[in-house]
C-alpha cells in the first residue's frame, strides 16, 4: 500500500525565515496531495493543495511543489510569522477510487519570535 | 468551515463500559473515516466507508466498529473500553461536490480510567 514519510518531525526557524517540509510517497500512480494544519487542541485544516497534473501551486505565503518523477512534494512557507507555529501533516490520496488518505507523521513548527 | 459534527467532544468512561462516538456531515459526502489521533502526533486510520452499507477496517488495528446505515451518519463504537483507548478520535469525510477533499470534524476526546 501506499507510504507516505515526511521530514522534519519538528522545526524551529526564526520570524521572518522561511520553512520547508517534505514527503515523500511511493505510489507513483498518486494523484491528490494536500497540506493541513493543525493548531494545539484544534482539528487538522486545510492549507493549501496540488494535484498531479501541476508542478507547483502558490496562495500568498505558502506554496506547494510537486515532483512526480522522484515522487514527493514539498511546503514552503515564506516570511513566517509566531501564528504559524503549529503541527503540520501532508497527506496523500490513494488511487483505484477509494479515496483513502495516508497521513505523513507531522512537523511541529514553531515560529520564534 | 465544513459541517460535520462529532458528539461527544470530550467524555471520560470507566473501564468495561460500553461507549459510541456519533459523527455526523450535512455535505452529502459520500465517503466517511475515522482517524485515531494521540495530542499532537500521527493520524492513524481506524475505518472508513465508501458509502451506504459499506465499511472497511484502516490501517492500524482497532477494537472499535463502524456502521453506515445512512449516508451522513458514521458511528464508532466499543464494546468494552479499555485505558489504552485513550486518545483523540477524529471524524472525517470527503465527497465529488468538494473535490475529494477531506473535512474533519472537532475531534472526540476520550479518557478511559
Amino acid at each position: 500500500g501506499e507510504n507516505v514519510e515526511q521530514h522534519p518531525s519538528t522545526l524551529s526557524v526564526q520570524e521572518g525565515d522561511s520553512a520547508v517540509i517534505k514527503c515523500t510517497y511511493s505510489d507513483s500512480a498518486s494523484n491528490y496531495f494536500p497540506w493541513y494544519k493543525q493548531e494545539l487542541g484544534k482539528r487538522p485544516q486545510l492549507i493549501i493543495d496540488i494535484r498531479s497534473n501541476v508542478g507547483e501551486k502558490k496562495d500568498q505565503r505558502i506554496a506547494v511543489t510537486l515532483n512526480k518523477t522522484a515522487k514527493h512534494f514539498s511546503l514552503h512557507i515564506t516570511e513566517t510569522q509566531p501564528e504559524d507555529s503549529a503541527v503540520y501533516f501532508c497527506a496523500v490520496r490513494t488511487v483505484g477510487g477509494t479515496y483513502k488518505y495516508i497521513f505523513g507523521t507531522g512537523t511541529r513548527l514553531k515560529v520564534l519570535a | 468551515e465544513a459541517d460535520i459534527y462529532q458528539t461527544p467532544r470530550y467524555l471520560v468512561i470507566g473501564t468495561g463500559k460500553k461507549i459510541t462516538l456519533e459523527c455526523s456531515q450535512t455535505m452529502g459526502h459520500d465517503k466517511m473515516y475515522w482517524y485515531q489521533q494521540d495530542p499532537g502526533m500521527e493520524l492513524h486510520l481506524i475505518h472508513y466507508s465508501y458509502g451506504v452499507n459499506s465499511t472497511e477496517k484502516g490501517d492500524l488495528s482497532s477494537e472499535s466498529t463502524v456502521s453506515r446505515i445512512r449516508t451522513e451518519h458514521f458511528p464508532l463504537t466499543l464494546e468494552s473500553a479499555r485505558p489504552s483507548h485513550t486518545s483523540q478520535y477524529l471524524c472525517a469525510s470527503s465527497g465529488t461536490a468538494s473535490g475529494n477533499t477531506i473535512y474533519f470534524g472537532e475531534g472526540s476526546w476520550l479518557t478511559v480510567v
